[in-house]
């Protein structure tokens, strides 16, 4: 089945630094979702972008299909944007099931 | 607008003992429904997945099991549990057109 790999696992950041995530995946997508959980494991949804670039405040993201891989984008990041960025794809061979990458866990230190 | 909900929040139960957690949909007809558990510390496994009343499809072998009693509802069982099933269950929807998921807030299970 399809693989999902995100890096990098564990990032720690000082209050207003940049940070790029990147999630690969190992065939072909329909779909792509970017999540964020907080501390009290609710997923907020950030992006859902198969394909191109969307941006949304501090955060955006792009994906490029045609080579398998999407990146986060987290911009003057503050300590609310601590917790756990999960990738999740939609394979092209599997409608209607995401599957999940590992996940990338991010503290932000005051 | 589309709200989803999971009951119960928290759950302590012994070894052997039976299960359900509900989860409902509100605001949507016809939702794609999924079930996910998440061990501590790691990633989303996906269990099982439904696209339509009484149509429910198995993800991973194990004593789980799912029903989809109504268009809107989502229920996750198990007639004896084992220590191992102790996790962060999760339910989740599409509308089955762009099929962008959301998820609800979850379901903390101890199994002592």
């Amino acid at each position: 089945g399809i693989q999902v790999e995100q890096s990098p696992p564990d990032l720690i950041l000082q209050e207003g630094a940049n940070s790029t995530l990147r999630c690969n995946f190992s065939d072909s997508v329909n779909n792509l979702q970017w999540f964020h959980q907080n501390p009290w494991g609710q997923l907020i949804n950030l992006f859902y972008i198969p394909s191109g670039t969307k941006q949304n405040g501090r955060l955006s993201a792009t994906t490029v299909a045609t080579e398998r891989y999407s990146l986060l984008y987290i911009s003057s990041s503050q300590t609310t944007d601590s917790g756990v960025y999960f990738c999740a794809v939609e394979p092209t061979s599997g409608t209607y099931k995401y599957i999940f990458g590992t996940g990338t866990r991010l503290k932000v230190l005051a | 607008s589309q709200t989803i909900h999971q009951w119960p929040a928290t759950l302590v139960q012994p070894v052997g003992s039976p299960l359900s957690l509900e989860c409902t949909v509100e605001g949507t007809s016809n939702p794609n429904l999924y079930w996910y558990r998440q061990a501590a510390g790691r990633g989303l496994q996906l269990l099982f997945y439904s696209v339509g009343i009484g149509q429910i499809s198995s993800e991973v072998p194990q004593n789980l099991s799912a029903s989809r009693p109504q268009d809107r509802q989502f229920i996750l069982s198990s007639k004896k549990l084992l220590l191992s099933d102790s996790g962060f269950y999760l339910c989740a929807w599409t509308s089955g057109t762009d099929n962008e998921q959301f998820f609800g807030p979850g379901t903390r299970l101890t199994v002592l």
